[in-house]
């Protein structure tokens, strides 16, 4: 048990619809960060928060954006869903952010469009 | 831009038997490291990492890795591999890229053991 936690397990849901992906970091952690998994792209960086402001951006989707709240807790929203945006979401966290600091992963929440 | 390649899609491996999975990566500056281990429905859990000082490390589940700057490379090894090894193996490099350290990920190797 890494010790984040990320809610739901598994979503499932249709075309067009919007889903809010949650995650809470580590106690103590102030980075979080939210990746991409799936079978054509592999594991992909999307964003990052760093004590509740945005730090970085990677392959994020218009159509996807994130929300650190001063509990540190993030929220990931996938709007406008299409069939590509099928794949496992994870959120790490960190202490603070630094190259050297080991990020620790949560369980992943399965996203599948029908 | 950073790029991590690991060249071994699959390996399959008897149990008892070593074990080097390879890693190189192509970054600019000193690397921060990092290999991560995901086992079917689970997440990621990190097995060991390299930021600096002795290029030999040791991690959890009596893995090791070597770095070589000379042949950008981060191969894991373990010398006697367990059934409970087999799982999907990622290397990764921290990108330094806009004061964030993102992980940048190979696309990872499966690993098969037979008993």
């Amino acid at each position: 048990d890494s010790g984040v936690t990320q809610t739901p397990k598994h979503l499932i849901t249709a075309t067009g619809q919007r889903v809010t992906l949650r995650c809470s970091p580590r106690s103590g952690d102030l980075s979080v960060y939210w990746y991409q998994q799936s079978l054509d792209q592999g594991l992909q960086f999307l964003i990052q928060y760093y004590n509740g402001e945005e730090r970085a951006k990677g392959n994020i989707l218009e159509r996807f954006s994130a929300q650190q709240f001063p509990d540190l807790h993030s929220e990931l929203n996938l709007s406008s869903l299409e069939l590509g945006d099928s794949a496992l979401y994870f959120c790490a966290s960190s202490v603070a952010g630094g190259g050297s600091d080991t990020q620790y992963f949560g369980p992943g929440t399965r996203l599948t469009v029908l | 831009a950073q790029s991590v390649t690991q060249p071994d899609i699959h390996i399959t491996v008897s149990e008892g038997a070593s074990l080097e999975l390879r890693c190189n990566y192509s970054y600019g500056a000193t690397p921060y490291l990092f290999w991560y281990v995901q086992s079917p429905g689970q997440g990621l859990q990190l097995l060991l990492k390299y930021f600096s000082g002795d290029t030999l490390v040791q991690g959890i589940k009596g893995f090791e890795a070597e770095f070589k700057r000379s042949q950008s490379s981060f191969n894991l090894r373990k010398p006697s591999v367990h059934w409970s090894d087999a799982a999907e193996y990622f290397c990764a490099v921290a990108d330094s890229g806009a004061g964030s350290y993102q992980l940048t990920f190979g696309k990872g190797t499966k690993l098969s053991v037979i008993p």
